[in-house]
C-alpha cells in the first residue's frame, strides 16, 4: 500500500503567492527525502534533497531561496514555492526510502499538481 | 555524471502481447541501481521492478523482468501478457551506490495496449 503521503493533490494559486506541499512518510522514519519536478510530457528532473535535521541540498540551477525545503521530523519533509510566479506550475513529487526496507523499497507520494494564475 | 538513455517516446502493443521497453545508461560508478516506474495519467510513480549492479540474475517481478546486460550497459523491461491497463509512461530510472538514493531518470516511454 502506500507508504508516502503527498499532500495536496492539486493547488492553484496567484501569482506571488506562497504553496507549501507536505511529504510525509507514514510507517517509516525517513531521514532522506527527495523533490522531484516535472513539467508535461517529461522527465523527473531532482530538485533537491531533504535531510532531516538540516539544510537541504540543490541540484544545481535550484534556487534555494525560491524553493525552501524544511525537514523537521523523521517523517515530514515540506517544500515551499515562495512568491510562485506562472513558470513555477509543473507537478513535483517526493520520494523516501525506508530505510529498513531492502535497496528497491523507495517509494514516492501521489504528486502535487501546481498552476499558479 | 550518471545518464539514461530511453530511445522510444512511444510504443503500441497488442492486448496478451510482450513488448520490450529498451534502456540505456551511463555511469562510472561500480555500485547502482537500475529501476523501472510506471506513471499513469494520474501522475503517480508506481515502482514496477529493481536490479541492482552486482545481482547474477535478471530480476522478475511477476508479469515484469528485467533484461540486465552489463557489458552493453542496458536495462530492458520486458512485459508479458499485456493488458490494457499496462498503458502508461514508463521510466528507467538508476540511483548510485545501490538503490534507495536520489534517481536520474530517463526521458519516458509512453506505452499503448490496443486491442
Amino acid at each position: 500500500g502506500a507508504v508516502v503521503s503527498q499532500h495536496p493533490s492539486w493547488v492553484i494559486c496567484k501569482s506571488g503567492t506562497s504553496v507549501k506541499i507536505e511529504c510525509r512518510s507514514l510507517d517509516f522514519q525517513a531521514t532522506t527525502m527527495f523533490w522531484y519536478r516535472q513539467f508535461p510530457k517529461q522527465s523527473l528532473m531532482l530538485m533537491a534533497t531533504s535531510n532531516e535535521g538540516s539544510k537541504a541540498t540543490y541540484e544545481q540551477g535550484v534556487e534555494k531561496d525560491k524553493f525552501l525545503i524544511n525537514h523537521a521530523s523523521l517523517t515530514l519533509s515540506t517544500l515551499t514555492v515562495t512568491s510562485a510566479h506562472p513558470e513555477d506550475s509543473s507537478f513535483y513529487i517526493c520520494s523516501a526510502r525506508d530505510p529498513g526496507g531492502a535497496n528497491e523499497k523507495l517509494f514516492f507520494g501521489s504528486g502535487t499538481q501546481l498552476s499558479v494564475l | 555524471a550518471q545518464k539514461i538513455t530511453q530511445t522510444q517516446p512511444g510504443m503500441f502493443v497488442q492486448e496478451k502481447e510482450a513488448v520490450t521497453l529498451d534502456c540505456t545508461y551511463d555511469t562510472s560508478d561500480p555500485s547502482y541501481g537500475l529501476f523501472w516506474y510506471k506513471q499513469p495519467s494520474s501522475g503517480e510513480m508506481i515502482f514496477l521492478i529493481y536490479q541492482g549492479s552486482y545481482d547474477q540474475q535478471n530480476a522478475t517481478e511477476g508479469r515484469y523482468s528485467l533484461n540486465f546486460q552489463k557489458a552493453r550497459k542496458s536495462a530492458n523491461l520486458v512485459i508479458s501478457a499485456s493488458q490494457l491497463g499496462d498503458s502508461a509512461m514508463y521510466f528507467c530510472a538508476m540511483s548510485s551506490g545501490g538503490g534507495g538514493n536520489k534517481l536520474t531518470f530517463g526521458t519516458g516511454t509512453q506505452l499503448k495496449v490496443e486491442l
